[in-house]
């Protein structure tokens, strides 16, 4: 199994263009989740899905949209990069999206995003 | 609201020496803890839990005892390698959300 991966694993971006960051897990989870890491804030939820079809809003969704239209994957996009958004990218998963099992997720390597 | 406080870092120790990194959380009623380790260079993983008060979780050496009298799941090593340098997060589920709530994060160096 290669887990959780995640493309790219840099990126820079100048403010105004838009991108995807792709995630795939090849473990059949149910949950899969973004992050963002920033220095001081630990990780904040940004989206999650509980299933194929299925999304919802973290704690900071905003610029950012996703879908999910099968199982393994999960991607990420931003539809008009800002500074803000400067900061790496941890995709999650999970085999349950419910209850304790949701909670040991598993993190893809992350991206390094930085908007100019 | 659910929450969690770390430590600062970052934690410098020699090799062998003994590792306490401080863990308190506020939480409605008694949620699952947990502690993830992030190598350089990689993501999270989960290193260990603990489901209810009073459980040790342990894993490569590392435990953590969930204690409701003082709200707290401190994370300790009896001899740390340097192979140990890493960054480590708290996190418990938010009572309302489900979701985890992750601490700001450790940083521990060990050196030689």
């Amino acid at each position: 199994n290669a887990g959780v991966t995640q493309t790219p694993k840099f990126q820079v971006l100048k403010t105004g263009q838009s991108m995807t960051l792709q995630c795939a897990q090849d473990m059949n989870h149910e949950y899969m989740s973004w992050y963002r890491q920033d220095p001081g804030m630990g990780l904040r939820l940004i989206h999650y899905s509980v299933g194929a079809g299925i999304t919802d809003q973290g704690e900071v969704p905003n610029g950012y949209n996703v879908s999910r239209s099968t199982t393994e994957d999960f991607p990420l996009r931003l539809l008009s990069a800002a500074p803000s958004q400067t900061s790496v990218y941890f995709c999650a998963s999970s085999y349950s999206a419910v209850g304790v099992e949701s909670y040991e997720q598993y993190f893809g390597p992350g991206t390094r995003l930085t908007v100019t | 609201g659910d929450s969690v406080t770390q430590m600062e870092g970052p934690v410098t120790l020699s090799e062998e020496a003994f590792l306490t990194i401080n863990c308190t959380y506020t939480a409605t009623g008694y949620p699952s803890l947990f502690w993830y380790v992030q190598y350089p260079g990689e993501g999270l993983q989960l290193l260990l839990k603990a489901t209810k008060a009073d459980d040790k979780g342990s894993n490569k050496g590392f435990e953590a005892t969930y204690r409701k009298e003082t709200t707290s799941f401190h994370l300790e090593k009896g001899s740390v390698q340097v192979s140990d340098s890493a960054v480590y997060f708290c996190a418990l589920p938010s009572y309302n959300t489900d979701k985890l709530i992750f601490g700001t994060g450790t940083r521990l160096q060990v050196f030689p």
